[in-house]
């Protein structure tokens, strides 16, 4: 498969606790975005990596949350002290250039309980 | 900031006959793309059409097309002879052209969970 890949693909945990999620994006695609999908809505920007430089961060992504992408090739999304509201899909996407198409992984879905 | 607004949650259709999605936008920017992508209930998101807003030709892949209206700010996606696996839910999606911060992130609109009866 050689699609954009999201471990694990569900994860439960408990109020308070640290997370991480991993992305591997599709081999060369220097660029990835991390989205984040509440159940109704449509997906909400975090934040964007192009190679290992994190150029933007949505205002959504507070001080618990943290992404890295060392080396360009994956990326981890961590979230810090869990809460509720952070029960969400978590979407990953990578793309090779700015104009060509963004391929989304199948998301990691979190329920924070 | 811009907007994007999907008025209908829900829309049907009967197989083999059309259906029209709405999407309209708000952007003061004059560069920039829209998109619509469809999300089967195995939640991985699939790029259906994508229209540049300095051609004035609606764009059309297959049974999908456009009908773009950049002084409306209205993006409709046609779907032509329905077929089962085009229920999904679709997103009609923003993003601003090739300058300046901003010009990467995809806005969404709330989508609109598309039935096909058989």
């Amino acid at each position: 498969d050689t699609g954009v890949s999201q471990n694990p693909r569900h994860k439960i945990t408990k109020r308070g606790q640290n997370v991480t999620f991993r992305c591997d994006p599709i081999s060369e695609h220097n660029r990835l975005y991390w989205y984040r999908q509440t159940l109704g809505q449509g997906p909400e920007f975090l934040t964007y990596f192009q190679n290992e430089a994190q150029l933007e961060k949505s205002r959504l992504l507070s001080d618990r949350f943290s992404a890295e992408r060392p080396k360009g090739s994956f990326s981890t999304l961590e979230i810090q002290r869990t809460e509720q509201g952070d029960s969400a899909m978590y979407l990953c996407a990578s793309s090779l250039g700015l104009n060509t198409e963004a391929f989304f992984g199948q998301g990691t879905r979190l329920t924070v309980v | 900031a811009q907007t994007v607004t999907q008025s209908q949650p829900e829309m049907s259709v009967q197989e083999a006959e059309t259906v029209t999605l709405s999407c309209t936008y708000d952007t003061s920017e004059s560069d920039y793309y829209l998109f619509w992508y469809k999300q089967p209930p195995s939640r991985q998101m699939i790029l259906v059409i994508r229209q540049e807003a300095y051609k004035q030709q609606n764009a059309t892949e297959n049974r999908f097309s456009v009908n773009f209206q950049k002084a409306a700010k209205s993006f409709s996606l046609k779907i032509s002879d329905s077929q089962l696996g085009d229920a999904a839910m679709y997103f009609c999606a923003y993003r601003r052209g090739n300058s300046g911060a901003g010009s990467y992130q995809l806005t969404f609109g709330k989508g609109t969970k598309l039935s096909v009866i058989p």
